[in-house]
């Protein structure tokens, strides 16, 4: 089945510096989706991703959609405690039963020391 | 507007015992999806629901979970009997388009 592997597991930053994870899938995807669960919360939607080497950003975040839409990368610019979380990217298939499913990675815990 | 209320928030039970979480999803949501999260992973789906037809549920252990959506609203997941290894926060999302899901809080169970 579909898989969508995330790296890094975890990232220690300063506050000031800049972070990225990158997100890989093994099938071709409709599109890709990126959440934010802060700790002890839940998923939050950030953004959404279709086109073929599409970049979207907000503010200090800029999500990337690979050429082939089988990876993607979310990199924060300047991080602020408040980027504290575990981001995660996810996949849906396309077609079939399985349309609409979402497939998530594993997540990379990003901490921010003050 | 109201996003997606689950309840309970927290729940603690002893293994063979039952349990069931409930789920009320942002009002005109057609899809909703129950999801499992352990501790340091991503959200796993367990069944999704169009309306009230379960059209995904490849993931749900079938022989102690089982689910429903009457109406095609609400909806309860259940647990009988409860296993350790189903500790986790049990995450319950409604999409309006069937791709942006919205989460609520969760229920996280502990199995003891």
């Amino acid at each position: 089945g579909q898989q969508v592997m995330q790296i890094p597991q975890y990232q220690h930053v300063q506050e000031g510096e800049d972070f990225t994870t990158y997100c890989n899938s093994s099938t071709t995807l409709s599109n890709i989706q990126w959440y934010k669960q802060r700790p002890g919360g839940h998923p939050v939607f950030l953004i959404q991703l279709v086109k073929s080497g599409e970049v979207k950003k907000q503010k200090r975040l800029t999500f990337q959609f690979g050429e082939a839409k089988k990876n993607s990368s979310l990199h924060i610019t300047a991080t602020q405690t408040t980027d504290v979380g575990t981001y995660f990217c996810a996949g849906p298939h396309a077609g079939g039963t399985s349309y609409g499913k979402l497939t998530f990675g594993q997540g990379t815990i990003l901490t921010v020391h003050p | 507007e109201a996003g997606v209320v689950q309840s309970p928030r927290y729940k603690i039970i002893e293994k063979k015992q039952p349990v069931a979480f409930w789920c009320n999803p942002i009002s005109g949501h057609n899809t909703l999806y129950w999801y499992l999260q352990n501790l340091g992973q991503g959200p796993e789906l367990l069944i999704r629901y169009e309306n009230e037809e379960a059209v995904d549920d490849s993931q749900l252990p079938k022989d102690r979970f089982s689910a429903e959506r009457l109406k095609g609203v609400d909806s309860t997941l259940k647990i009988q009997p409860a296993e350790l290894g189903d500790s986790a926060v049990y995450l319950c999302a409604s999409s309006l388009d069937g791709i942006r899901a919205f989460f609520g809080q969760g229920t996280r169970l502990t199995v003891v």
